[in-house]
């Protein structure tokens, strides 16, 4: 295992459009977070899951964001009618349960939106 | 969540020790500190955790005095690689929220 991967690495969609993002954690790690990050500022949080359970979300997250982590190993982020102000960043990190808490970031998925 | 302040950038030379102070008045009982670097499109990366007195690994040390309510990351002997945002956070690591900063940007100079 390599480490946290996300596909794709550049999304550029039009308004409007719907765009979904995958991650892969490290397999054995059963935590998994989502946050945005723009030009300049640090990472913002969006959501967590433990396992496939969906624990936390960020009043970032808007009606128009869900995301799923079916089966308790990969995750998806879809937006809905992206708007402009959704081009970011978007990074994925997981860790374990024993440990520091340390977390894995993956090499995130740049969206813009036109 | 106890909010973090660190300098928002800083400047050095190869070879020498950089020292990043950050502030966190309102940690509690409970919360570790934590040092995350990050290069330009690429996603932060774990460098150190302590919660209190000295921790050093391979790559910083990170100093937490007494009262815990600031923390300092030491890089030694800096290169032109050591450029990137250095960001604090405080909290506990069982739980899940994790609040990053606008961190500090570390720019080593030849």
């Amino acid at each position: 295992d390599t480490g946290v991967s996300q596909d794709p690495r550049h999304k550029i969609t039009k308004r409007g459009q719907n765009v979904t993002f995958r991650c892969d954690p490290i397999s054995e790690h059963n935590r998994l977070y989502w946050y945005r990050q723009t030009l300049g500022q640090g990472p913002e949080f969006l959501t967590y899951f433990q396992n496939e359970a969906q624990l936390e979300k960020s009043r970032l997250l808007s009606d128009r964001f869900s995301a799923e982590r079916p089966k308790g190993s990969f995750s998806t982020l879809e937006i809905q009618r992206t708007e402009q102000g959704d081009s970011a960043m978007y990074l994925c990190a997981s860790t374990g349960l024993a440990g520091r808490g340390e977390q894995f970031f993956g090499p995130g998925t740049r969206l813009t939106v036109l | 969540l106890a909010k973090t302040t660190q300098p928002i950038s800083m400047d050095s030379y190869e070879g020498q020790e950089v020292n990043i102070t950050c502030s966190h008045n309102n940690i509690a009982t409970n919360d570790y500190i934590t040092w995350y670097q990050q290069f330009p499109s690429q996603g932060p990366r774990f460098i150190i955790q302590g919660y209190k007195t000295k921790v050093t690994n391979e790559v910083a040390s990170l100093f937490i005095p007494a009262d815990r309510k600031s923390s300092t990351l030491s890089l030694p002997r800096v290169s032109l690689s050591d450029t990137a945002v250095y960001y604090c956070l405080v909290g506990d690591t069982g739980g899940f929220k994790t609040i990053f900063g606008a961190g500090t940007r570390l720019f080593v100079k030849a």
